[in-house]
Formats: C-alpha cells, sequence, structure tokens
C-alpha cells in the first residue's frame, strides 16, 4: 500500500487567503488524489491529478503533481470559512496496489 | 454518479453486544471496498480489504473475529464488531471504487460509541 504524508498538519488562515497543503510519497504512483473530510463526517473526493499529468484545476482548487520529488500540493485560492475541514491526500501505487492510505491530514481553519 | 452509502450513521450499543454497520455501493459494482477506522484527530486507518465472494484481506493488528466482514454481493459489504467494548468506540468509515480512472468514493461514516 501506498501512503500520502500531508503538511503542515495544521493551517490557520483569514478568509480570502489561499492555503496550500503539501503531500508526499515514497513510490511510484498511477495517480494521486485529494480529500475532504468536515469533522465527524466521511471523505469527499476533491481531485484526481495523473501521474503524467503536472497540474490541475478545478474551481478554487488547484493541485500541482512534482513526480521527480514525490510530492503534491493542493492550492485553495480565496479560502472561505466553509474550507474549514480536515484535508488528506491518497496515492494509487503504480503495479496494481490500488488501496488507498492516508496521513494525518492537513487541518485547516478559515476564520471568518 | 458513484454514491456509497453507510449506514447507519451513529450507533450506541452496550458492551458484549454486536453491531452490524452496512455499506452500499449505489449506482454502481465494487468488487472491493475498504474498511476504515479513525481516531479523533488522526487519520484513516485501513483495517480490512473487503473482496466479493472471498474472504477479506486484514490489515496487520486487525483481529478477524472481532471485526467480521462480509461481501455479500457486488453492490453491499458489512463490517460486524463482535463483542463490543468500550475501546472499539470509533469513527468506521467505507469506500468503494468504480474505475482507476476515479478516485475513491467514501460513506458517510459510522459512530460506534460502546457504552
Amino acid at each position: 500500500s501506498q501512503q500520502g504524508e500531508e503538511d503542515p498538519q495544521a493551517l490557520s488562515i483569514q478568509e480570502g487567503e489561499n492555503a496550500t497543503m503539501n503531500c508526499s510519497y515514497k513510490t511510484s504512483i498511477n495517480n494521486l488524489q485529494w480529500y475532504r473530510q468536515n469533522s465527524g463526517r466521511g471523505l469527499v473526493h476533491l481531485i484526481l491529478i495523473r501521474s503524467n499529468e503536472r497540474e490541475k484545476h478545478s474551481g478554487r482548487l488547484r493541485v500541482t503533481l512534482d513526480t521527480s520529488k514525490k510530492s503534491s500540493s493542493l492550492l485553495i485560492t480565496a479560502s472561505r470559512a466553509a474550507d474549514t475541514a480536515s484535508y488528506f491526500c491518497a496515492t494509487d501505487a503504480s503495479g496494481g496496489s490500488y488501496i488507498p492510505t492516508f496521513g494525518r491530514g492537513t487541518s485547516l481553519i478559515v476564520h471568518p | 454518479g458513484a454514491v456509497v452509502s453507510q449506514h447507519p450513521s451513529r450507533v450506541i450499543c452496550k458492551s458484549g453486544t454486536s453491531v452490524k454497520i452496512e455499506c452500499r455501493s449505489l449506482d454502481f459494482q465494487a468488487t472491493t471496498m475498504f474498511w476504515y477506522r479513525q481516531f479523533p484527530k488522526k487519520s484513516l486507518m485501513l483495517m480490512a480489504t473487503s473482496n466479493e465472494g472471498s474472504k477479506a484481506t486484514y490489515e496487520q493488528g486487525v483481529e478477524k473475529d472481532k471485526f467480521l466482514i462480509n461481501h455479500a454481493s457486488l453492490t453491499l459489504s458489512t463490517l460486524t464488531v463482535t463483542s463490543a467494548h468500550p475501546e472499539d468506540s470509533s469513527f468506521y468509515i467505507c469506500s468503494a471504487r468504480r474505475t482507476e480512472n476515479y478516485g475513491y468514493t467514501f460513506g458517510s461514516g459510522t459512530r460506534l460509541t460502546v457504552v
């Protein structure tokens, strides 16, 4: 299985600011996904980026992938109080191990 | 599309009883589902991989007899916490995947409290 590790562990910003979270992993991947979890709820899939892609956008989300550094970043632009949540990355390892494993996530707090 | 329904969302049970949690893929077939456990402010810990028509694959340290997994059909996996104890109190989440081109879809989770 493949584990993503997110940093920072906690991030506190003001509404309107951008939030950047990072994820590192260890082995070759097919793709990387970012998820969001509101307190006490299940995970919501935000975006998937394939290993041959370098950047992907979805609304206010921008994800980059650097396979040479085995890292990814999630940027949330113009953050809102409703973006307050924990964010996790997960990877699908090359070679058929499709079991997503997660790090401790980044806890984002956006102050209104 | 790709909705996973998990039920119940909350359950309180007495020590020594068993609790069953259901995970259903509503609009797709899932040959494989995953069960996670999450402690407060902690990551999701993969407990087991549920395989339709065969035995589940448990992660190291997860008691098979304690956490019974049944994947009876392509749309349903169940996790039964047997002889529950207060230390089993946790948040349990299932997930499934439609195809390689999609991320995983998670259920909304089940908050188990054993009193």
